[in-house]
This record gives structure tokens, C-alpha cells and sequence, in this order.
């Protein structure tokens, strides 16, 4: 039973147009979000978290949004970069067992 | 700084055989955590370690054991490796495991089982 989908396994966007992720996770004991991104042969790296009290998370080119009603969150990069092409994962944390909960992974693609 | 080093990057081993997957941080961190990625599947976290001294069993533990050596390494034992083991192994590390606690990974070890 996965708590935290990605449902689109892929995304393919033109450089300098927006990118959007999306997950969705069903356990409202979920607090706290993060987004990580991951390169070819590497492990992933931290991009931006949100805490469940706030709806958005802004950082540079990469903005976070909660909508708790909905269990939904969503990554927006703007503009796209080829060098954003990437894996990316969302995490929720899970109040109850104190461990991350990782979705199953978007890739994405900013074609020049 | 190497932050999160994981050895070896590849193996290829046959049913039946046990091997150990290396995992260092030097980062001084307290938690440490040995995730599985497979397709469609995301990230499945096997077994932790909160802190120096402790494991526990995380989503997918079966089929695997894992020593905390010392506060910087953390291994993870296949003792008798069956296929559906094949996956790409990340260690990670953590100051604790807090919700806030940012989880740095290790570049990963790719494992198939014949």
C-alpha cells in the first residue's frame, strides 16, 4: 500500500517553461514534506521541505505547494534548466513511526 | 569532506552467497539508514539506526542484517542473497531523526543477484 504516490513516472518540458511534480499521500499523520532530486549513478540530495503548517515553500527557481485538504503537494520549477533533468522524490514524515515515507519517483526531462 | 561513502558501487553475486555492503559518514551524525530503490517503488527504508549502539527493522528488513560499527560506519549484511534482492542500495545519514533532519545519501550500490 503506498502512502506517498507520484503518479506521472515521467515529465518531459522545454527549457525555460515550468515544471510541475505532483504527489499525493493518503495518511493525514503526515507533518512534513520534502522534495529530493536525483542524478544518474548518484544518491539523492536535499531540495526543499514544507512543514504542513505553511502551504508554500519558496527557494529560488523552486517553489513547494501543500494543499492538505486535497493530500496533495506539488513542485514547481521555474524556468526549466537542462540541468534540472532529474529523478525527484517527494518524502512525508510520518509523526507516528519517525521515518521519512518516499514516494516512487518522477523523471524529469527540460529539453534545450 | 566525502560526506556519505558506500562500497562497493557494483556487485554481482549468485543465489546463495552473503555479502557485506559498506557504508561510512563523516559527517559526525547519529542516525544512519540503508534504503532499497527499485523500480516503481520508490525509496523502502530496510533498517536504521537512530544512534551509535542501536538498529531497527524499517519496511523491508527481511533477508538482511546490519551491524553499527562505530558512530561513522554502518554495514548491511546479505547472508544468503536471493534475486529478488537485485536492487540499488543507498546508505544515508542524518544529525538525528527528526522531521527536520536532513537525510544525506551515498552515491549508491547497484547489486545484482544471479
Amino acid at each position: 500500500d503506498q502512502q506517498v504516490k507520484q503518479n506521472s513516472p515521467s515529465l518531459s518540458v522545454q527549457e525555460g517553461r515550468i515544471s510541475i511534480l505532483n504527489c499525493d499521500y493518503t495518511n493525514s499523520m503526515f507533518d512534513y514534506f520534502l522534495w529530493y532530486k536525483k542524478y544518474p549513478a548518484e544518491g539523492p540530495t536535499f531540495l526543499i521541505s514544507i512543514s504542513s503548517i505553511k502551504d508554500k515553500n519558496e527557494d529560488g527557481r523552486f517553489t513547494v505547494f501543500l494543499n492538505k485538504s486535497a493530500k496533495h503537494l506539488s513542485l514547481h520549477i521555474v524556468p526549466s534548466q537542462p540541468g534540472d533533468s532529474a529523478v525527484y522524490f517527494c518524502a512525508a514524515w510520518s509523526s507516528g513511526t519517525y521515518k521519512y515515507i518516499f514516494g516512487t519517483g518522477t523523471r524529469l526531462k527540460v529539453l534545450a | 569532506n566525502a560526506g556519505v561513502t558506500q562500497t562497493p558501487k557494483f556487485q554481482v553475486l549468485k543465489t546463495g552467497q552473503s555479502m557485506t555492503l559498506q557504508c561510512a559518514q563523516d559527517m559526525n551524525h547519529n542516525s544512519m539508514y540503508w534504503y532499497r530503490q527499485d523500480p516503481g517503488m520508490g525509496l523502502r527504508l530496510i533498517y536504521y539506526s537512530a544512534s551509535e549502539g542501536t538498529t531497527d527493522k524499517g519496511e523491508v528488513p527481511n533477508g538482511y542484517n546490519v551491524s553499527r560499527l562505530n558512530k561513522r560506519e554502518f554495514s548491511l549484511r546479505l547472508e544468503s542473497a536471493a534475486p529478488s534482492q537485485t536492487s540499488v542500495y543507498f546508505c544515508a545519514s542524518s544529525e538525528a531523526m527528526g522531521q527536520s533532519d536532513t537525510q544525506y545519501f551515498g552515491p549508491g550500490t547497484r547489486l545484482t543477484v544471479l
